[in-house]
């Protein structure tokens, strides 16, 4: 019953760009797009979301094709400390709705 | 803001026994998720509260756990009595009901029953 698909792991040469895909090709209108990451041994943390429009933060950029049923999350100079779990979820926003955690994306920065 | 708070960090137990983790929100926030993580299931919704009100419970895996939350600045997950099955890393987090932006979670507590 999985709302999301991401590959299971990618590799991203420090410095570089870091393109993380997710497809949702079952989403509601009223679903936003989260993205959260977990770095080894920490509790997840929050990156950014997005309803249907890009989105950029301090940490990374949201792209969300316009049919809405894919997203990338794009973090513009990876670092090694980038490394880590990211998970995409759609959820609908200010109704309390919980979480649910796929399998996410294990990205490794390389030097 | 200390953010939110979870003790102990570890906790080995032996089977049997009596375990209960503990969990302080963000002052604020009005919702409350544990969480459960491990390497073969990921990480598990186990409950829900909103208000100090449990909301939704449906991924407590048996009678053997339990969680209340007696006011807004405190909440427990109980496991009585332990087994080895239940060695995880359980996470707590908050988040304001009306706030999309995002849950704020805890460092975990990582449980080994023996």
């Amino acid at each position: 019953d999985a709302k999301t698909t991401q590959p299971p792991s990618m590799d991203c040469a420090e410095g570089r760009a870091a393109n993380l895909p997710c497809n949702h090709s079952t989403i509601s209108g009223n679903e936003y797009v989260y993205w959260y990451r977990q770095i080894h041994s920490q509790g997840p943390q929050y990156i950014i979301h997005g309803l249907k429009n890009n989105e950029t933060n301090e940490m990374a950029s949201l792209i969300i094709t316009e049919d809405r049923k894919s997203s990338t999350l794009i973090l513009p100079h990876a670092t090694l400390r980038d490394t880590a779990v990211y998970y995409c979820i759609v959820s609908r926003r200010n109704a309390g709705n919980m979480l649910t955690f796929g399998g996410g994306t294990r990205l490794m920065v390389k030097p | 803001d200390a953010g939110v708070i979870q003790s102990p960090r570890h906790e080995v137990t032996e089977m049997g026994q009596e375990v209960t983790l503990r969990c302080k929100p963000i002052s604020g926030h009005n919702s409350l998720f544990w969480y459960r993580q491990t390497m073969m299931r990921g990480l598990e919704l186990l409950i829900y509260f909103n208000n100090n009100v449990p909301i939704d419970d449906s991924g407590m895996p048996e009678d053997r756990f339990s969680a209340k939350m007696p006011n807004a600045s405190f909440s427990t997950l109980k496991i009585q009595p332990s087994e080895p099955r239940d060695s995880a890393v359980y996470f707590c987090a908050s988040s304001r009901r009306t706030d999309g932006d995002g849950y704020t979670f805890g460092s975990g507590t990582r449980l080994t029953v023996v």
